[in-house]
């Protein structure tokens, strides 16, 4: 079974605090990915990466910053976080090709004050 | 990809099949068809995928129907737990990134 797990279920931050979330997978997958997930505006996707080190821009990257030093591994990072993201953070990886399924973690719902 | 219609809620008795349908009539020729799920407040779960020949595994079943417009997701026993929000996506090979519409709430009751 594939596994995805994220550091946090729940989380509350103060702006303009410096906020980390990790995602770890155990299947060896090669991508990575991190979405938001907000009412009414769908998943969205924020960073993704194909490889070790190696990082893409989504579609909201704003605000956002990513680090994949190990394989296995993802972080998601609020340089300065804002009340505007406030939201469901999920982490998904995916095996080969980045077109194939995508696996998520548990999701974590962050609230920034 | 191509847009999908979905209905907005759907009932059904426990013990027996759920019948989701999807329409994507946009759909081409190298999309495949993707059902994930989404249990409140919990990440979405991916449940089954296919192009063009209908697929089971063991959470569910994918009917696709031969001109590929349209697909039905059939849960065969559905439990209390399988009440989520189904998603049902179309996604071409060269696109890496999901779009979640807004779904089927499936709500199964005693």
């Amino acid at each position: 079974d594939v596994k995805v797990t994220q550091s946090s279920r729940y989380l509350v931050k103060r702006t303009g605090e410096k906020v980390f979330l990790e995602c770890v997978q155990d299947m060896d997958h090669e991508n990575m990915f991190w979405y938001r997930q907000d009412p009414g505006l769908g998943l969205r996707l924020i960073y993704f990466s194909y490889d070790v080190k190696m990082k893409e821009k989504g579609d909201i990257p704003e605000g956002y910053s990513v680090s994949r030093e190990k394989k296995e591994r993802f972080s998601l990072i609020l340089e300065s976080a804002s009340t505007n993201q406030t939201s469901m953070y999920l982490c998904a990886s995916s095996p080969g090709q980045l077109r194939e399924t995508q696996y998520f973690g548990p999701g974590t719902r962050l609230l920034v004050l | 990809d191509a847009k999908t219609t979905q209905p907005t809620s759907m009932d059904c008795a426990e013990g027996r099949a759920a019948n989701l349908p999807c329409n994507h009539s946009t759909i081409s020729g190298n999309e495949y068809v993707y059902w994930y799920r989404q249990i409140h407040s919990q990440g979405p779960q991916y449940i089954i995928h296919g192009l063009k020949n209908n697929e089971t595994n063991e959470m569910a079943s994918l009917i696709i129907t031969e001109d590929r417009k349209s697909s039905t997701l059939i849960l065969p026993h559905a439990t209390l737990r399988d009440t989520a929000v189904y998603y049902c996506i179309v996604r071409g090979g060269s696109n890496y990134k999901l779009t979640f519409g807004k779904g089927t709430l499936l709500t199964v009751n005693p």
